[in-house]
């Protein structure tokens, strides 16, 4: 099976500027998960999607970010704008609905905001 | 809510040799899952091994293998005969039960493995 697909792999930004990544996951998974990892750290949840519907997004801060999952598929987060301390890598993960099999990954995003 | 600790920023093993990453977690949940993921420079993360809760049988997938100690809430990972290949980030991860909305799935902070020819 395809594994979960994103873009861009990379991104350099200057601070104030906006950005955009995309997430496709594994084809039938409701569950989609957007994370945040600094350097060093463990990846930290951002928002999490059933379908196309939010069901926690406590974590998002929702000044300057926001998250879409269309048709509950695809997804996208966008950072509008951004800041030094947004520089991290966004790990894109999507799950069958009761996950208990753990989560499948993508590659990520690296974000450097300079 | 549910913190999970790796006392280990850093090791390094011989090839060939075993190792043994630690992980210690605090919940007040009784039914729940722990997992292994490895996070190489490729940045992906790979699920390693899960383990369930209520199994009191240690989860095994061929080199790896865990040691669940519930009540002391620890779950440990082995890997036997490392090979260069297993040079990565390790994270422990909790996940309270299935289907959870929320903070359901929490990472450690990760170790840092290197494996040395």
């Amino acid at each position: 099976e395809a594994g979960v697909a994103q873009s861009p792999r990379y991104k350099i930004i200057e601070k104030r500027q906006s950005v955009a990544f995309w997430c496709n996951p594994i084809s039938g998974h409701a569950t989609l998960y957007w994370y945040q990892q600094i350097l060093g750290q463990g990846p930290k949840l951002l928002i999490q999607f059933q379908n196309n519907g939010v069901v926690d997004d406590s974590q998002l801060p929702k000044d300057r970010f926001s998250a879409e999952r269309l048709k509950g598929v695809d997804s996208t987060l966008k950072i509008q704008p951004a800041k030094l301390e947004d520089s991290a890598v966004y790990l894109c993960a999507s799950s069958s609905s009761q996950g208990a099999s753990g989560y499948t990954f993508g590659s990520g995003t690296r974000l450097t905001v300079v | 809510a549910q913190t999970v600790t790796q006392s280990q920023p850093e090791m390094s093993v011989q090839e060939a040799e075993t190792v043994t990453l630690s992980c210690t977690y605090d919940t007040s949940e009784n039914n729940y899952y722990l997992f292994w993921y490895k996070q190489p420079p490729s940045r992906q993360m790979i699920l390693v091994i899960r383990q369930e809760a209520y199994k009191q049988q240690n989860a095994t997938e061929n080199r790896f293998s865990v040691n669940f100690q519930k009540a002391a809430k620890s779950f440990s990972l082995k890997i036997s005969d490392s090979q260069l290949g297993d040079t990565a980030m390790y994270f422990c991860a909790f996940m309270k039960r299935p289907g959870n909305y929320g903070q359901n799935f929490v990472f450690g902070p990760g170790t840092r493995l290197s494996v040395l020819p």
